[in-house]
């Protein structure tokens, strides 16, 4: 596709369950970065991936929170033992490695209840 | 330490009034600066960056390297301004570029 692609749009679960969130960045894009947006607050860092390099996890809010990116590409965030406080929107975001615009997801909304 | 600091969370002001979002930005190098903006129910865009010295919807920002500000300015607001604004920085870390912004700015443009 032309720009990121996240999946679930939205995604409801109950408490204690585990999700997946799905992120599909521009094709040739080295960077990628997962942030979260709590209801009418800002942006959080999460995470960032570039190419081949260790990712930059010092966003992770706790160890229930992972992410992994396949063959430089899809990365998946995995939220364990989900709590109602990780209810939010998950974006996803993507830019080449010389970092000139940062393109964004239309992003995840998960309510966990 | 990098970082890039919007010491209002929320911002409101008539309609046709200027306004005035702050930012500010701590890195060691020179680093590219842009604002972002999300309206409701749209995905985060690019709204103007500094190397274009552009103006974007009338909005303008210049980029103060002796203040390490880049605040985003429009000498008369308009009710479609409202929005979420966030500015970002740029900077080369190991041969690559790292993206950061800060946690945003909510303008509310009151009729």
């Amino acid at each position: 596709g032309a720009g990121v692609s996240q999946s679930p749009s939205n995604k409801v679960t109950e408490k204690g369950k585990d999700v997946e969130l799905r992120c599909d960045p521009i094709s040739g894009h080295t960077a990628l970065y997962w942030y979260r947006q709590s209801l009418g607050q800002g942006l959080e860092f999460l995470i960032y991936f570039q190419g081949n390099s260790a990712p930059d996890k010092s966003g992770l809010p706790s160890d229930r929170f992972s992410a992994e990116r396949t063959g430089g590409s899809v990365s998946t965030l995995t939220i364990q033992r989900t709590q109602q406080e990780d209810s939010a929107v998950y974006l996803c975001a993507s830019s080449t490695r010389q970092g000139t615009e940062a393109f964004f997801g239309q992003g995840t909304r998960l309510t966990v209840v | 330490a990098q970082r890039v600091t919007q010491p209002e969370k929320l911002l409101s002001v008539f309609k046709g009034a200027p306004v005035e979002l702050k930012c500010n930005y701590s890195y060691s190098g020179s680093p590219e600066l842009f604002w972002y903006v999300q309206y409701s129910r749209q995905r985060l865009q690019l709204l103007l960056r500094h190397i274009s010295r552009e103006s974007i919807k009338g909005f303008t920002a210049d980029l103060n390297k002796g203040e390490t500000s880049f605040h985003l300015k429009k000498p008369f607001a308009q009710e479609e301004d409202s929005a979420m604004y966030y500015c970002a920085l740029s900077g080369r870390t190991s041969g690559t570029y790292k993206y950061i912004f800060g946690t945003g700015t909510r303008l509310k443009v009151l009729a």
